[in-house]
This record gives structure tokens, C-alpha cells and sequence, in this order.
């Protein structure tokens, strides 16, 4: 079965550090994989996605991820947080076949501060 | 351009009543889903369609239905509501099934006493 694990509930982090969300997954093949931002109270943001080609990928705001085929990880980066990157982050994966459904992480929310 | 948007924002239903979201966007996207989300579960797919006139159920459709009538306009119903349907509602839609991101909605949020 496919699945994504987002394997922190929460990530702190201090304004200027570098951070990392992390995610790993299971599905056949070779996956599509996205990452999304979703602030309180509001519907969530398309963040960045790797499909083919160069496994570091760079998105919005700053943000980068590494597609690591071995270790089935798809890792979400920034060099140096902001305290407005302050929100929920969601990995999403989907297979190359088969229906057309994304299969979401639970989120992990991510605290800069100051 | 206002892209996905919901009516209505917030809803307070009684258990047993009915109610219809509706979710209109203006990308000219072929797919449109509908989910639920809930704490710590992450987004759960409800229902979603590949085109007008179609639909197909996701992970978690009972309690539910819905119809796409008009290309960009995805109604989801609830015809007797329960208080296990108390979620924040997202639609979300995308021009291609499967490389292209979703845009989603502000969201629904209902309450079922």
C-alpha cells in the first residue's frame, strides 16, 4: 500500500538556522512527490514538487527539497528560517500508475523563533 | 483570477440535516477533489472528478455525494449529517491528474451538534 510518514510532529527551529522537514514514503515505482504550506486558518499553498530530472528541487519562499531514491525520502530545506515560515507543512506522493489519488503525511507543523 | 473558492465558510448543522458545499474555480482545471481535514490525520480524499458529468469515490466517501454538472463548479452533500463529519472541508483543484499541483479553497468549516 502506498503511504507518506512525516515523522516530526513538530520541528523548532531558530530565526536564521536552517531547517528540515522531513518525509519518507512507499509506492510502487517511481513516485510524483509535493510539498504544501498551509498557514492557521487558511487552504494550503503548492510549495514545490519533483517529477523527474534533477533530485533538488527549488520551490517558493525559498525552500528546497532532495528526491533520495534509496532511502525513498523526500526532505523539505531552507538554508536560513524566517519567522513567518512559521506553519503546517504536508508531504504528498502519487504513483506513476494506478488512480489519481495523492496520499498526504499527517503534517508537521514548524516553529521558528525569534 | 479568484482562482478555488468555498461557500460557506462556516456552518453549524444538527444532526440528521442536510447541506451542499459548493466549490467553483475559474482555471478551467479538469479535476477537482474534494477532502476533509482533520487533526493529525492530515487531508483525507471525500470524492474527486476527472471531467464534467464524472466523479469517483476517494478514501473516506460515505456520508457523502456529490455532482459536476458545470466544469468548474465540484457540490459535495451531505444528506443526513453526523457528528463524525465535523471537519474542515478543502476542495481543491488541477488542469492534469498527476504531475500538476492542486489549488485549493479556503475551506469549510462544520460543526455537527
Amino acid at each position: 500500500a502506498q503511504s507518506v510518514a512525516q515523522p516530526e510532529d513538530q520541528v523548532n527551529v531558530a530565526e536564521g538556522n536552517p531547517l528540515t522537514v522531513k518525509c519518507t514514503y512507499s509506492v510502487s515505482g517511481n513516485p510524483y512527490l509535493f510539498w504544501y504550506v498551509q498557514y492557521p486558518n487558511r487552504g494550503l499553498q503548492f510549495l514545490l514538487k519533483y517529477i523527474t530530472g534533477d533530485n533538488l528541487v527549488k520551490g517558493s519562499y525559498g525552500f528546497e527539497a532532495e528526491f533520495n531514491k534509496s532511502q525513498t525520502s523526500f526532505h523539505l530545506k531552507k538554508p536560513s528560517a524566517l519567522v513567518s515560515d512559521s506553519a503546517l507543512y504536508f508531504c504528498a506522493v502519487r504513483g506513476r500508475v494506478g488512480n489519481y489519488q495523492l496520499i498526504w503525511g499527517a503534517g508537521t507543523k514548524l516553529i521558528i523563533k525569534p | 483570477n479568484a482562482g478555488v473558492t468555498q461557500t460557506p465558510k462556516f456552518r453549524v448543522l444538527k444532526t440528521g440535516q442536510s447541506m451542499t458545499l459548493l466549490c467553483a474555480q475559474d482555471m478551467n482545471h479538469e479535476y477537482m477533489y474534494w477532502y476533509r481535514q482533520d487533526p493529525g490525520m492530515g487531508l483525507r480524499l471525500i470524492h474527486y472528478s476527472v471531467g464534467e458529468g464524472t466523479t469517483a469515490k476517494g478514501e473516506v466517501p460515505d456520508g457523502y455525494n456529490v455532482s459536476r454538472l458545470k466544469k468548474q463548479n465540484f457540490l459535495l452533500g451531505l444528506e443526513s449529517a453526523a457528528p463524525s463529519q465535523t471537519s474542515v472541508y478543502f476542495c481543491a483543484s488541477s488542469y492534469d491528474g498527476r504531475e500538476d499541483e492542486q489549488f485549493f479553497g479556503p475551506g469549510t468549516r462544520l460543526t455537527v451538534l
